[in-house]
């Protein structure tokens, strides 16, 4: 049963627009959400995340928003550029010391 | 920095034999994690370690063990390598802070190939 989805295997946004990138979870104990960046045979980076006690996290070009009643949440981009493409990961955890919980992952293509 | 370092990039193994991968990490980190990212699939917690000697299975423990005999060194083992075992391996770390959450720094990757 997967805890964290993410419905969109690829989205191809327009360099300099906003990218808008879901993420839908299922279990009500998690508490913290990540998204990671992975780039093809690199392991993935920390981007942004958002504590279940907020609704939104920003960092430069980076917003993270959490609808906790609707158990969704989004990044988003803007502007989004062409170092922007990768595979991004939403990712989920119960506090702790449990490992965190990924989405299947988006890729993100930035066409020129 | 935090680094986490995983000791082979790429490594190619028969049907079989013992494989051993090792992941350092050098920011002091209580907790250590191995993934598997495959395809479709996203990143699967194999297993994770919350403090030397300690080990927990996560979703897809089956065929694997783990070894934390010291706090920076994780080692996930294959007892006997199975050619659905190919895959990208991902070593983790992170801090720990009682219940509170931090993120976890992933090291480059091992892409195993069992043939």
């Amino acid at each position: 049963d997967q805890q964290v989805k993410q419905n969109s295997p690829s989205l191809s946004v327009q360099e300099g627009r906003i990218s808008i990138l879901n993420c839908d979870y299922t279990n009500s104990m998690f508490d913290y959400f990540l998204w990671y960046k992975k780039y093809p045979a690199e392991g993935p980076t920390f981007l942004i995340s958002i504590s279940s006690i907020k609704d939104k996290n920003e960092d430069g070009r980076f917003t993270v928003f959490l609808n906790k009643s609707a158990k969704h949440l989004s990044l988003h981009i803007v502007p989004s550029q062409p170092g922007d493409s990768a595979v991004y990961f939403c990712a989920a955890s119960r506090g702790g010391a449990d490992g965190l919980t990924f989405g299947k992952g988006t890729h993100l293509i930035i066409q020129p | 920095d935090v680094k986490v370092t995983q000791s082979s990039r790429y490594l190619v193994k028969r049907t079989g034999e013992k494989v051993f991968l090792e992941c350092v990490q050098d920011m002091d980190h209580e907790n250590m994690f191995w993934y598997r990212q495959d395809p479709g699939l996203g990143l699967r917690l194999i297993y994770f370690s919350y403090d030397v000697k300690m080990k927990e299975k996560g979703d897809i423990p089956e065929g694997y063990s783990v070894s934390r005999e010291k706090k920076e060194r994780f080692s996930l083992i294959l007892e006997s390598a199975s050619t659905n075992q190919t895959s990208m391996y991902l070593c983790a770390s992170s801090f720990a802070n009682g219940d509170l959450n931090t993120e976890a720094f992933f090291g480059q990757g091992t892409r195993l190939t069992v043939v």
